[in-house]
């Protein structure tokens, strides 16, 4: 059964430093990987995916991932971090067949301190 | 941007009623799903749909939960008799290409079961 870990459940950044956020998956097979972002009281924005090709994959808001799968790792980077960027951020993964069930982790909770 | 929609974005309901919970998805998609975040919890995989049948569903959604997409546009989720642990945010997505391109989420309905 495919799985997705994300170890740090809360992390503050100060305004303007850099990010990562990680995310070991567990699957069988090449699986597709999403990061998504949920603003409290509001749903689920996907930031970026990952299938197949170039291993950086670049998203919306300035936030790209890379997919290492020696480590099976999708962390999710962000050069310099803006306040409105606190926020909740999810990785997920789904099967690469079927009717793409995804499964996501537990979340990390962003704050970012001026 | 299309978006999906949820109606309402918050239900009050007492233990044993029944609760109709709403979607509007994306309207060229053809793969919806229900998903749930119980507060402070990962968001959990409910159903997926396609074809106007399940194909998919987690052990969550018990002989309690049904989906229907009653007409060209709406995709409801009914809870038949709502308990208190069935309170939670109750997210709707739809994906054009079986998830492939990642989910477009509604922004949830908020249930609470007192």
């Amino acid at each position: 059964a495919q799985s997705v870990t994300q170890p740090d459940i809360h992390i503050t950044v100060s305004e303007g430093a850099s990010l990562e956020l990680r995310c070991n998956y567990s699957y069988g097979a090449t699986p597709y990987l999403f990061w998504y972002v949920q603003s409290p009281g509001q749903g689920l924005q996907l930031l970026l995916k990952y299938f197949s090709g170039d291993t950086l994959v670049q998203g919306i808001k300035g936030f790209e991932a890379e997919f290492k799968r020696s480590q099976s790792s999708f962390n999710l980077r962000k050069p310099s971090v803006h306040w409105s960027d606190a926020a909740e951020y999810f990785c997920a993964v789904s099967n690469s067949g079927g009717y793409q069930k995804v499964t996501f982790g537990t979340g990390t909770k962003l704050q970012v301190i001026p | 941007e299309p978006e999906v929609t949820q109606t309402p974005s918050h239900q009050v309901t007492q233990m044993g009623q029944e609760v109709i919970l709403r979607c509007v998805p994306i309207s060229n998609h053809l793969y919806f799903y229900w998903y749930r975040q119980i507060l402070g919890q990962k968001v959990e995989f409910l159903v997926s749909f396609y074809n106007n049948e399940i194909s998919e569903k987690s052990e969550i959604f018990d002989d309690q939960f049904s989906v229907e997409r009653p007409d060209g546009s709406n995709f409801t989720l009914k809870i038949r008799s709502t308990k208190l642990e069935d309170s939670a945010m109750y997210f709707c997505a739809s994906s054009g290409d079986r998830g492939r391109d990642g989910y477009t989420f509604g922004s949830g309905t908020r249930l609470t079961v007192v």
